[in-house]
């Protein structure tokens, strides 16, 4: 079946650091990737989307690329904030934007920044 | 333009009772649904409902039953609870086939 892998947490970093959080998926068909943030006691917001492979999407200065050739869609900032600490959520849909199969996740990646 | 919109915040019920969760679509979204997050997990597909009528599953034993109102908002029935149950619930409400999920805060469901 359809799964998505990213890394464990929690993940601690410094403000202004460079942040990656890497994200794998195995799928049938061609899947849409996600990221969602979860900010404590909150629900998920979409972060960013990619449709098919070599887009990159982007939203807050965060970006990530889709690699079709990798199965991969790896996220990065490339100067944290406080505020980014959150929890992070890669998913795929094989059908649209969440279709009848749903959206799947990961297992989510718990970001710490530290003033 | 309102959110999604779910009742209660938190809940605790016993084991073998059952439950009822709702949830409220953002306005103009026809189609709804539910993801248990388990605690330090990410969330899992229930189901979705689209026109009231259930058209996708995932995983999930039919103790977990759903329903969709004429204006699009929603339940989540579980029976028979058992202490796995403990979880935070998710509600996201769409557009057919759209990328955008709006998600609600969730219910925290505790089974003791």
């Amino acid at each position: 079946g359809d799964s998505v892998t990213q890394m464990e947490g929690p993940v601690t970093l410094s403000e202004e650091a460079f942040l990656t959080i890497n994200c794998t998926y195995t799928a049938t068909g061609y899947p849409s990737l996600f990221w969602y943030v979860q900010y404590p006691g909150e629900g998920l917001q979409l972060l960013l989307k990619a449709t098919k492979a070599d887009d990159k999407g982007s939203n807050k200065g965060f970006e990530a690329t889709y690699r079709k050739e990798t199965t991969s869609f790896h996220l990065e900032k490339g100067s944290v904030q406080v505020s980014d600490s959150a929890v992070y959520f890669c998913a795929l849909s094989v059908r649209g934007g969440g279709g009848a199969d749903g959206l799947t996740f990961g297992k989510g990646t718990h970001l710490i920044i530290q003033p | 333009e309102t959110g999604v919109t779910q009742s209660p915040t938190h809940l605790i019920k016993t084991r073998g009772q059952q439950v009822t969760l709702r949830c409220s679509s953002q306005s103009g979204h026809n189609t709804v649904s539910w993801y248990q997050q388990a605690l330090g997990q990410g969330p899992q597909f229930i189901f979705q409902y689209y026109r009231e009528e259930e058209n996708g599953r995932g995983n999930f034993p039919p103790r977990f039953s759903g329903l969709q109102f004429p204006n699009y908002s929603s339940e989540l029935n579980v029976n028979a609870l058992e202490l796995d149950d403990s979880a935070l619930y998710l509600c996201a409400s769409s557009l057919r086939d759209s990328y955008g999920y709006t998600f609600g805060s969730g219910t925290r469901l505790t089974v003791v």
